[in-house]
């Protein structure tokens, strides 16, 4: 147990429904994290949101959109998805702004395991 | 982009220590070497942190050279459930697409 929880941990859809992947943690942390994660590929990493605002990253399709409504949520909104996003989608957050250099610990929720048919 | 190269894969036998050495040779200043441990569908997993000479925890050791372009993760006397694959990460995470996981190394621990 991480203290990053994600709901649901398995989800099939269709290629023309709209679901949510959900993610919450209560760590005290202000900064939220999107991956993905192929099969036998590195994980990248889709959105940030850091103190409740977004990083944008052009390279992820508009058929993915986050939602982070306060700093313990955060929502992945999936539409129109084709057959190449099927994945496991992993939520991590980490503290930020601690005031000096250094790399961060990041905790990850169990993921989402993603079948588009 | 602070890039890093490892070892796609090594195997080792229960008992034995395994060293993962990492290569980051565009390493900045300011940047701390991070490594975690995933096992199949499930999110990684934090293991140890460092910046420099050695740090030791309860499961790992982590040794870092004076130039600081590498880094050896040594896992003493692994067991079985220490199949899994290694990420060697380095930059502050918070700084999101400035920090990448690279493919990492797939441990095998044998009987």
């Amino acid at each position: 147990e991480t203290g990053v929880t994600q709901t649901p941990r398995h989800l099939v859809m269709g290629m023309t429904n709209k679901k949510s992947l959900k993610c919450e943690q209560h760590l005290g942390h202000n900064a939220m994290y999107w991956y993905k994660q192929s099969a036998k590929k590195p994980l990248e990493l889709m959105f940030v949101y850091s103190l409740e605002e977004r990083v944008e990253n052009n390279s992820v399709p508009s058929r993915f959109s986050p939602e982070c409504p306060n700093s313990s949520h955060l929502f992945l909104h999936l539409h129109t998805l084709q057959p190449e996003d099927s994945a496991l989608y992993l939520c991590a957050s980490s503290l930020k702004g601690q005031g000096r250099a250094r790399g961060t610990e990041a905790f990850f929720g169990q993921g989402t395991r993603l079948t588009v048919v | 982009l602070a890039k890093t190269t490892q070892p796609i894969s090594m195997d080792s036998y229960e008992g034995q220590e395994v060293n993962i050495t990492c290569s980051h040779n565009n390493i900045a200043t300011n940047d701390y070497i991070t490594w975690y441990q995933q096992f199949p569908s499930q999110g990684p997993r934090f293991i140890i942190q460092g910046y420099k000479t050695k740090v030791t925890n309860e499961v790992a050791s982590l040794f870092i050279p004076a130039d600081r372009k590498s880094s050896t993760l040594s896992l003493p006397r692994v067991s079985l459930s220490d199949t899994a694959v290694y990420y060697c990460l380095v930059g502050d995470i918070t700084g999101g697409f400035k920090t990448i996981f690279g493919a990492g190394t797939r441990l095998f621990v044998k009987a």
